[in-house]
């Protein structure tokens, strides 16, 4: 069982690069969403979606773009990279209705230079 | 808006001994509350969650968590630690819309 695919697992930027991490699940769930961890302040929410066609922002939703075409993918893009989002990023999904547990990737490692 | 408050960043515990790790929330109605961990270089696990009813919660690997409302908390408690224990912890509430609030976090060391 895949659960929730996130790759690349690390990845290194230049500032002002942009870049797709990409996130998949296989187990058809209709919520999605990106989380990113910085060291003391827990997971904090950038984009979520409750079905395909269908995005919200989270608290950081600043300098991120999603985008969600398919019930399995949810992209984040980095339009223009910068420092601040140094962080390790984590896609989750749950189904959908009442509240459920979320399936959480392996996350990414950023790191922008 | 909700948030969540774990006060203590780090913990170190001997194997064998009991375990608690506190987290309080704020939240305007009966929160959904969660425990997860992870371990190094991973996603998170749940441990456990409390929707309703029973106010003690068993979960996974040996934990419980006790919801008090009239103290906004929901501790985690473990009777003896175990070194594979050894990770970081999450509280976590949520609403009906899904949208998850973490905790900082507790870092957990466990001493041979």
């Amino acid at each position: 069982n895949a659960g929730v695919t996130q790759t690349p697992k690390f990845q290194v930027l230049k500032t002002g690069q942009s870049m797709t991490l990409q996130c998949a699940q296989d187990m058809n769930h209709e919520y999605m969403s990106w989380y990113r961890q910085d060291p003391g302040m827990g997971l904090r929410l950038i984009h979520y979606s409750v079905g395909a066609g269908i995005t919200d922002q989270g608290e950081v939703p600043n300098g991120y773009n999603v985008s969600r075409s398919t019930t399995e993918d949810f992209p984040l893009r980095l339009l223009s990279a910068a420092p601040s989002q140094t962080s390790v990023y984590f896609c989750a999904s749950s189904s959908s209705g009442l509240v459920e547990k979320l399936f959480f990737g392996s996350g990414t490692q950023l790191s922008v230079l | 808006a909700q948030s969540v408050t774990q006060p203590d960043i780090h913990i170190t515990v001997s194997e064998g001994a009991s375990l608690e790790l506190r987290c309080n929330y704020s939240y305007g109605a009966t929160p959904y509350l969660f425990w997860y961990v992870q371990s190094p270089g991973q996603g998170l696990q749940l441990l456990l969650k409390y929707f309703s009813g029973d106010t003690l919660v068993q979960g996974i690997k040996g934990f419980e968590a006790e919801f008090k409302r009239s103290q906004s908390s929901f501790n985690l408690r473990k009777p003896s630690v175990h070194w594979s224990d050894a990770a970081e912890y999450f509280c976590a509430v949520a609403n009906y819309g899904q949208n998850f609030v973490f905790g900082p976090g507790t870092r957990l060391s466990v001493l041979p």
